[in-house]
């Protein structure tokens, strides 16, 4: 069972090149997110979607954009990227039905992003 | 919007019981939840409390009182492998997770 499958797992990137990080499931859930930690900090929301064909902003939208052209891929993309977005990229999904249940999260392995 | 506190870093020896507490304030609250991450690892879900009171998953519970906007992770009998950063994160009604900037716990000897 994979899960949640990230790529790439590192990349180093010059300021002003566009980036896109991939993200696939393989649970069938219908939300997928896509965070990002700093070093020693938590997890901010970057985009959400609740379901295939919609997306929304999280906390730290601004240089980020999402599609969710189906169920299994959520692909994050940095059309310019600049040094303040070097961190870890997480992209999770859970089995969200309105807030029923846990809403438990399951993350991929990361993916780590240094921008020059 | 959310905020979420939390200790950065609490120390315990082998065996021992520690609490790590979460105090939040937010809008459109649905329930709290608490992941551990291993070294910058993929965080993983440890438990989720909807409802006042306390959840108990076996040597880990979590507790919430939404009156005071608080919760907390009791860890027991712990052990080194516990060594991790814990986060605690609120869920909203739409779905989505808020998290704290995660506490660092080290299990020593």
């Amino acid at each position: 069972i994979a899960g949640i499958t990230q790529a790439p797992t590192s990349q180093i990137l010059a300021a002003g090149r566009r980036m896109t990080l991939r993200c696939t499931q393989d649970m069938r859930h219908n939300a997928m997110y896509w965070y990002r930690q700093d070093l020693g900090l938590g997890l901010r929301l970057i985009h959400y979607s609740n379901t295939a064909g919609t997306t929304g902003k999280g906390e730290v939208p601004d240089g980020y954009s999402v599609s969710r052209a189906n169920t299994d891929d959520f692909p994050l993309t940095l059309a310019s990227a600049v040094p303040s977005q070097t961190s870890v990229y997480f992209c999770a999904s859970s089995d969200s039905r309105g807030g029923a249940g846990t809403g438990e999260l399951f993350f991929g392995e990361g993916s780590r992003l240094t921008v020059l | 919007g959310q905020s979420l506190e939390q200790p950065s870093e609490v120390t315990a020896v082998e065996g021992a019981i520690v609490q790590i507490n979460c105090t939040y304030q937010t809008s459109g609250f649905y329930g709290l939840s608490w992941y551990q991450q291993h070294d910058g690892g993929a965080p993983t879900f440890l438990s989720y409390n909807g409802l006042d009171g306390l959840e108990e998953t076996g040597r880990f519970s979590s507790f919430l009182s939404r009156s005071d906007s608080y919760g907390y992770l009791l860890l027991q009998e712990l052990q080194m492998k516990d060594s991790a950063s814990y986060f605690c994160a609120v869920r909203d009604s739409a779905g989505k997770s808020t998290f704290g900037d995660g506490t660092t716990l080290t299990v020593k000897p």
